[in-house]
């Protein structure tokens, strides 16, 4: 079974520009998760899909955020326009049920 | 407000050395905890978790934690060290009755390296 996979691993754009992350939860899980890691901080919580819809986006910075799960399947998280301080880590999970979370590798964005 | 404390930022230990990584949370209810490691270049894996049952719970790499209510700890422990061992550590904690809400809440994590 292949696990979370994140596209891509690594983007370094300008402050202003637009960035896309996607990521491929298992095969199968109906949840998905997006946490962010800012460097020096703790990971935080972003938001979470329950098949296409949004079941909690509390997390969600602002509205330069935008997050999409068309189908239910792979998962998008678009940051427009990126600010220096949206850099970071962003991690994505899946879960079958509501127990356990699967992540995979992360995207590093760094904004300069 | 729910939080997670790891008190110990970076650890170094002798391999072959017991280890003890330190996590202590804040929450209203009984929660669902759990520990992840990320060795370097990697993702997040799951090491082990506890919902319910035995306080005592084995995870995967010979790593063992302890629930202990009246603490509010959730300490992750190994007996001895292998230089492979040499991550950063988070521990998370997850609503327990909250449905389908299982947004985790995470420590700051440990950086772990071990010395040959």
């Amino acid at each position: 079974e292949a696990g979370v996979t994140q596209f891509p691993s690594h983007s370094v754009i300008e402050k202003g520009q637009t960035v896309t992350l996607r990521c491929d939860p298992i095969s199968g899980h109906d949840n998905l998760y997006w946490y962010r890691r800012v460097m020096g901080k703790e990971i935080k919580f972003l938001l979470h899909f329950v098949k296409e819809s949004k079941q909690d986006e509390s997390g969600m910075p602002n509205n330069r955020f935008l997050a999409e799960r068309t189908g239910g399947t792979y998962s998008t998280l678009k940051v427009q326009p990126a600010e220096l301080e949206d850099s970071g880590v962003y991690f994505c999970a899946s879960s079958r049920g509501a127990e356990t979370q699967y992540f995979g590798p992360g995207t590093r964005l760094l904004v300069l | 407000a729910q939080s997670v404390t790891q008190p110990d930022i970076h650890i170094t230990v002798s391999e072959g050395a017991s280890l003890e990584l330190r996590c202590n949370y804040s929450y209203g209810a009984t929660p669902y905890l759990f520990w992840y490691v990320q060795s370097p270049g990697q993702g997040l894996q799951l090491l082990l978790k506890y919902f319910s049952g035995d306080t005592l719970v084995q995870g995967i790499k010979g790593f063992e934690a302890e629930f202990k209510r009246s603490q509010s700890s959730f300490n992750l422990r190994k007996p001895s060290v292998h230089w492979s061992d040499a991550a950063e550590y988070f521990c998370a904690v997850a609503p327990g009755n909250a449905g389908n809400n299982r947004k985790l809440i995470w420590g700051l994590g440990t950086s772990l390296a071990v010395n040959p």
